[in-house]
């Protein structure tokens, strides 16, 4: 079975530039988080959805960046425009939401290792 | 805000030794999980725990959860150069928002 994908792997671009991070939650699942990973400030939430409508996007770090969830299989990160700080690597997750009380296993991505210049 | 903090923050070890890391916090969790993230990869589950004082073990991890339900504890036996990675607790509060640790960053010298 395919796990999370996301895309691209890596991404080198300049400052100033729109940048859109993709990802593809496992089949089935119905809950996608975002998460940005730093050596300073470790792996933080950026937001996430359930049955593909944002949740909590508290973690979004200011309006250059905007996450959308169109269909169940399909959520793009953008980043417009991009900064030196947020180089980082974005890491996408899926889980299976079953309305319980103990958090699911959640299922992380390879992740996408953005370098802005 | 929960917030995890996780002790110590590195360490490095020669292969055999038992070790313990640590994942505290002031507020209570309903379930708190274990990851481990190998270098270039996503976090991997390792274990959940959910009851206060639940202990669980996986080949020789052994997973404990305070009985509070604020703390946990990762215990490795005759650690292998393979344990070694990024290993992060996070703690849930009845939701699907997942509070995650700073991490341990574990190496295991062969």
């Amino acid at each position: 079975d395919a796990g999370v994908i996301q895309s691209p792997r890596h991404e080198v671009t300049e400052m100033g530039q729109e940048v859109t991070l993709r990802c593809k939650p496992i089949s089935g699942h119905n809950s996608l988080f975002w998460y940005r990973q730093t050596m300073m400030r470790g792996l933080e939430l950026l937001i996430y959805f359930n049955n593909n409508v944002p949740i909590d996007d508290s973690g979004m770090p200011e309006d250059r960046f905007s996450a959308k969830m169109p269909n169940a299989s399909f959520s793009t990160l953008k980043i417009q425009p991009s900064e030196p700080r947020d180089s980082a690597v974005y890491f996408c997750a899926s889980s299976l939401n079953r309305g319980g009380f103990v958090g699911e296993t959640q299922y992380f991505g390879p992740g996408t290792r953005l370098l802005v210049l | 805000t929960q917030l995890l903090e996780q002790s110590p923050q590195f360490l490095s070890i020669q292969e055999g030794e038992n070790l313990t890391v640590y994942c505290n916090s002031s507020s209570v969790f309903s379930s708190l999980q274990w990851y481990r993230q190998e270098p270039g990869e996503g976090p991997v589950l390792l274990v959940t725990v959910v009851t206060g004082g639940e202990v669980k073990k996986l080949k020789r991890l052994t997973f404990q959860f305070g009985d509070a339900r604020k703390d946990s504890s990762l215990h490795i036996t005759a650690a292998q150069p393979g344990d070694t990675g990024l290993y992060l607790c996070a703690g849930n509060n009845y939701g699907q928002n997942f509070v995650f640790g700073p991490g341990t960053r574990l190496s295991v010298l062969p």
